[in-house]
């Protein structure tokens, strides 16, 4: 059980706008930034966003970060076929004095 | 550009202790402003933080593994080192070492993993 919330799947066609949702609490995102990560299959995770929206170099700018409160969400826009794999959300939590994760979402272009 | 790389058995048996290595490259470890790492994902499942070590040999542990888990730096060999006791098949998992600079940067880098499996 993660301790951020995330949908286990999502899809959509290429040249799509998709969103990714993650859910949390007062004790990480509502009181941390929150990061997001893109696992290809059989690699490590890649940081994708920081600091709720922040690309690092690299990083095409079809991928946006936002947050509100405790809950967060990664839009992926003109969807690519090189983009299906699975993306995670990270915060720092406060109580547990330590990262957290959501549990992933796959993502399918369809 | 820093590299990070895992190592260590990839086969421990059930109640011994599983001990991997992640040596760091193309960086110091003894670099200011750096956390090191060690993350986990069992197969097919989600990502779990075990701990993190700051080149002083300052650590915090996630509290769901602390009594089995030690996280060690040496400097002098540009690497940092995981101790997980008493290993149970629910160990078994992809181990990862990642580093961050501040809470606000997230796990800026990653080594590319390296697989443990607890059996007898």
């Amino acid at each position: 059980q993660s301790v951020l919330t995330q949908p286990p799947s999502a899809s959509g066609t290429p040249g799509q706008r998709v969103t990714i949702s993650c859910s949390g609490d007062t004790s990480n995102i509502g009181s941390n930034t929150i990061s997001w990560y893109q696992q290809l299959p059989g690699t490590a995770p890649k940081l994708l966003i920081y600091d709720n929206n922040q690309r690092p170099s690299g990083v095409p700018d079809r991928f946006s970060g936002s947050k509100s409160g405790t809950s967060a969400s990664l839009a992926i826009s003109g969807l690519q076929s090189e983009d299906e794999a699975d993306y995670y959300c990270a915060a720092w939590d406060d109580s547990l004095n330590g990262w957290v994760f959501g549990g992933g979402t796959k993502l399918t272009v369809l | 550009q820093v590299q990070l790389q895992e190592s260590g058995p990839g086969l421990v048996k059930p109640s011994q202790t599983l001990s991997l290595t992640c040596t760091v490259s193309g960086g110091s470890i003894r670099s200011s402003s750096y956390y090191w790492s060690w993350i986990r994902q069992p197969a097919g499942k989600g990502l779990e933080w075990i701990g993190r070590i700051y080149a002083s040999g300052s650590t915090i542990y996630n509290p769901s593994l602390k009594s089995r888990v030690t996280i060690s730096v040496d400097t002098s060999k540009n690497h940092f080192s995981l101790k997980l006791s008493s290993v149970t098949a629910a160990d078994t998992a992809v181990y990862f070492c990642a580093r961050y600079n501040d809470i606000l940067t997230g796990l800026s880098s990653w080594g590319q993993g390296t697989l443990v499996t607890v059996s007898s």
